[in-house]
């Protein structure tokens, strides 16, 4: 299996734009999560789903953030309009809900920077 | 909430010495625990994955240990060489679903 599969790698982008992060889980895994990296706040959840179907979107900071998951083998998180104070990494991570459930598989991120 | 707690921040060691990572969790009530290392610029690793009815897991030159009733958890790396310089980041599973809760990372160097 290729692991957690993510696009873009790095992206650049003004102030006001939109910008669209994709992730492809891995295959058989029916957990999907979206996760912020900074300096200042270290790791955090934004949000998650089982099923395709958003559990807990509570880390979601504001309405500017939107994420999908149409089917099993796809999601996106989407920031619109994009705020300088959004540049982060933004990993992507599944899991299988059995016996290892938590057992998170990380993609190697997106880098954003809002300029 | 679940809070999780890893000391020291950043650590410093010549090649070829036994180190011991610490991490603290302040609800006991968790479904497993897990080690990951990050390297600069990339993402993370799992690198020991220990269930709550479990006391410790083995990989190569890594220990994990677990004790719920304390709250805590360890990471051994035996004989340390300069490759093992990374973040190590502690993760704690929640009973009720697949969310994890993560420490803030211990910084490693070690130095040739």
């Amino acid at each position: 299996d290729a692991g957690v599969i993510q696009s873009p790698r790095h992206e650049v982008t003004e102030m006001g734009q939109e910008v669209t992060l994709r992730c492809k889980p891995i295959s058989g895994h029916d957990y999907l999560f979206w996760y912020r990296q900074t300096m200042m706040r270290g790791l955090e959840l934004l949000i998650y789903f089982n099923n395709n179907v958003p559990i807990d979107d509570s880390g979601m900071p504001e309405d500017r953030f939107s994420a999908k998951m149409p089917n099993a083998s796809f999601s996106t998180l989407k920031i619109q309009p994009s705020e300088p104070r959004d540049s982060a990494v933004y990993f992507c991570a599944s899991s299988w809900g059995g016996r290892r459930r938590n057992e998170q598989f990380f993609g190697p991120g997106t880098r954003l920077t809002v300029l | 909430k679940q809070e999780v707690t890893q000391i020291p921040a950043a650590l410093s060691v010549p090649e070829g010495e036994n180190l011991v990572l610490n991490c603290s969790f302040t609800d006991s009530a968790i479904y497993n625990l897990q080690w990951f290392r990050q390297d600069p610029g990339k993402g993370l690793t799992s690198l020991l994955l220990i269930q709550s009815s479990q006391r410790e897991q083995t990989s190569g030159r890594l220990n994990a240990s677990l004790d719920k009733s304390s709250g805590r958890s360890t990471l051994y790396i035996a004989a340390s060489q300069p490759g093992d310089s990374a973040t190590y980041l502690c993760a704690v599973g929640e009973t009720s679903g697949s969310r994890l809760t993560f420490g803030e990372g211990t910084q490693l160097t070690v130095n040739p």
